[in-house]
């Protein structure tokens, strides 16, 4: 069955840049949206269909899809950044699928 | 602006039916550009898409739970509901409603853009 794969987690410094991977089963040819979750609250979706950037989420979230993996940077990262991060993606067989969740870290 | 809230019984006993309703104020469902989903997060796990319904009544439902999942819509009442039956401890988890921005959500175009608070729902 399709399922997305992320890393565990992952560390920034302020002021810097993280990149964070989604792999799946021909992502590539599929839509990726990425989906922010602060500990206790709903998740917000930073990016869809890609590469769009809904109304009011930062310019310094970013997404990529030209292939597997799938990738969501964050430029500049700030502290109320930290949170964990979830890919989604559809596939006939699953519908629509979540990642495993990468919890960022801004040390 | 669009709020949702969802609403049920926090406690469902195992083999019985959870049910929940999600209120949408701020908007309408009768919108043709979304639909209207449910979606799972058990403790300390990753979120799970459970279906989606559309103001006419189109369901689309995640196939590992189509058996046993029914979505239904209440225009009048701008509100959409979820009944999850013959329920064990593995459907003990947070249930978020949330439109999904797109009119038609299968072949993968849509996302979740608004999202209610979510409530926890424990089997027990």
């Amino acid at each position: 069955s399709f399922e997305l794969t992320q890393p565990p987690s992952v560390s920034v410094a302020p002021g810097q840049t993280v990149s964070i991977t989604c792999s799946g089963d021909q992502l590539g040819d599929k839509y990726v949206s990425w989906y922010q979750q602060k500990p206790g609250q709903s998740p917000v979706v930073v990016i869809y269909q890609d590469n769009k950037r809904p109304s009011g989420i930062p310019e310094r979230f970013s997404g990529s899809n030209s292939g597997n993996p799938a990738t969501l940077t964050i430029s500049e990262t700030q502290a109320m950044d930290e949170a964990d991060y979830y890919c989604q993606a559809w596939d006939s067989s699953t519908a629509y699928v979540f990642g495993s969740g990468t919890q960022v870290s801004v040390l | 602006q669009l709020q949702l809230q969802e609403s049920g019984p926090g406690l469902v006993k195992p083999s019985e039916t959870l049910s929940l309703t999600c209120t949408v104020s701020g908007g309408s469902l009768r919108s043709n550009n979304y639909n209207w989903g449910w979606i799972r997060q058990p403790p300390g796990r990753r979120l799970e898409w459970i279906g989606s319904i559309y103001h006419s009544g189109s369901t689309y439902i995640n196939p590992s739970l189509e058996s046993r999942v029914t979505i239904s819509v209440d225009t009048a009442k701008n509100e959409f509901s979820l009944r999850l039956t013959s329920v064990t401890a593995s459907d003990t988890a947070v249930y978020f409603c949330a439109r999904q921005s797109g009119q038609s959500c299968r072949g993968g175009s849509c996302h979740s853009d608004v999202w209610g608070q979510g409530t926890t729902v424990t089997v027990s």
